[in-house]
């Protein structure tokens, strides 16, 4: 079967860090995609590791450890519009993607 | 178009009926998917096309679901005789060639309830 792992719900305070885990089990992966989904919004691309390591785009970071099917994305000083749903996402054969359940982002005054 | 987009934005029907969703991927955009997230879920993979094929339609639920596309542009899912479970937000991406690494764009959803 196809599964992704990752918390249901996460709060921090503005400012702050936040890691959000992700673990997959999948047959066939080409790399894991990070998607933000703001209440009633399209999801929209943040981030993609298709090797092992960590990329960085400004406050966001993703890492990849393929030999542990693991990866995690880091938000950086936090902002309020910050609060939205993390999906973690495996690239698969064609493109597409297979999503975990997402996880909200609570961003607190 | 500046992205994509879905059409209508909201439909509730009876349950039993035909609906017809749309979507229009970014104008150059050879490959385009269908997604389905339900209430407080992550996205559920239904059906992928490059050009007007779909070399990808495992994720369809049931006969009950059909896609097409023509022109290689505009595509349609069809969900035949409506059930109630088939309530959900419609999300269609599209790509540029649909490469492993390319970033899909999403387009807003459209918010089926079936009653």
């Amino acid at each position: 079967g196809q599964s992704l792992e990752q918390p249901s719900e996460v709060t921090a305070v503005e400012g702050a860090i936040v890691q959000i885990n992700c673990t997959y089990q999948t047959s066939g992966f080409y790399g894991l995609s990070w998607y933000q989904q703001h209440d009633g919004g399209a999801p929209t691309f943040l981030s993609y590791n298709a090797l092992d390591g960590l990329e960085e785009t400004g406050r966001f970071s993703s890492f990849l450890s393929r030999s542990d099917s693991y990866g995690y994305l880091l938000l950086q000083e936090l902002q309020m519009k910050d609060s939205a749903s993390y999906f973690c996402a495996v690239n698969n054969q064609g493109g597409k993607l297979i999503f975990g359940q997402g996880t909200e982002l609570s961003v607190k005054p | 178009g500046a992205g994509v987009s879905q059409s209508p934005s909201n439909k509730v029907t009876e349950k039993g009926k035909d609906v017809e969703l749309r979507c229009d991927p970014i104008s150059g955009h050879t490959a385009l998917y269908w997604y389905r997230q339900s209430l407080g879920q992550g996205l559920e993979f239904l059906i992928y096309f490059q050009g007007n094929s779909a070399p990808d339609k495992s994720g369809l639920p049931s006969d009950r679901f059909s896609a097409e596309r023509t022109g290689g542009s505009v595509s349609t899912l069809t969900i035949q005789r409506t059930q109630q479970e088939d309530s959900a937000v419609y999300l269609c991406a599209s790509s540029l060639e649909g490469g492993l690494e390319e970033t899909q764009y999403f387009g807003p959803g459209t918010r089926l309830l079936v009653l």
